[in-house]
């Protein structure tokens, strides 16, 4: 079964706009990393944030990470067409809370589409 | 390129069959992950390496399925007596598996479409 749910399913934007996407998990946890998947590159790995962190920026990107609600968000500013992607959060979980596997736990995904 | 890459990137097979899958890792890292991921959905873990030693099996990996990390290096994935529910997108990952920042690198995947 899968930890992380992305929300929403699909988003639409025009591009420059800023595109948000969040995601909530159910066990504790030691990070979570946000992945993007296309058919031309494969998933690659975005931003790490741990679970004593907030708040992580990285060029166009912010993370929150809300530990007591068990949700992040990630907003991606300035869109351009080349974020039209898939957007996975992962979770890598906590086992001596009583977690899981030692692979990543990942959501279904938010597809974004930036109109040009 | 020094990224981890997948052998085949597709493959067609009948049901019934057996099919196996390479994974080359980034040289030095010394963990290496298999998953697996269906239309819409996200991947789901099957199973990791530390070195050679396989540490951890997702109740996704039946006994049909097995992986090999022979010398710490490539891996290998096997299906036998392939079924029509096997059909996914097998990702391999492998990470260096230290600190609480452990990112994992994804290959392109391998397709396999069982008919």
């Amino acid at each position: 079964s899968q930890q992380g749910e992305e929300d929403p399913q699909a988003l639409s934007i025009q591009e420059g706009e800023n595109a948000t996407m969040n995601c909530s998990y159910k066990t504790s946890i030691n990070n979570l990393q946000w992945y993007r998947q296309n058919s031309g590159r494969g998933l690659v790995h975005l931003i790490l944030i741990r679970s004593n962190e907030r708040e992580k920026h990285s060029g166009r990107l912010r993370v929150t990470l809300d530990t007591s609600k068990k949700s992040s968000s990630l907003l991606i500013t300035a869109s351009r067409a080349a974020d039209t992607a898939s957007y996975f959060c992962a979770t890598d979980l906590d086992l001596y809370s009583g977690g899981g596997a030692d692979g990543l736990t990942f959501g279904k995904g938010t597809h974004l589409i930036i109109q040009p | 390129d020094t990224g981890v890459s997948q052998d085949p990137r597709h493959k067609i097979t009948k049901r019934g069959q057996n099919v196996t899958f390479r994974c080359d890792p980034i040289s030095e890292h010394n963990r290496l992950y298999w998953y697996r991921q269906t239309l819409g959905q996200g991947p789901e873990f099957l199973t990791y390496f530390q070195n050679e030693a396989q540490l951890e099996k997702s109740r996704l990996l039946s006994d049909r399925f097995s992986a090999e990390r022979p010398k710490g290096s490539f891996s290998t994935l096997e299906i036998q007596r392939t079924e029509q529910g096997d059909s996914a997108m097998y990702l391999c990952a492998s990470s260096f598996g230290q600190g609480d920042e452990d990112e994992q690198f994804f290959g392109p995947g391998t397709r396999l479409t069982v008919l």
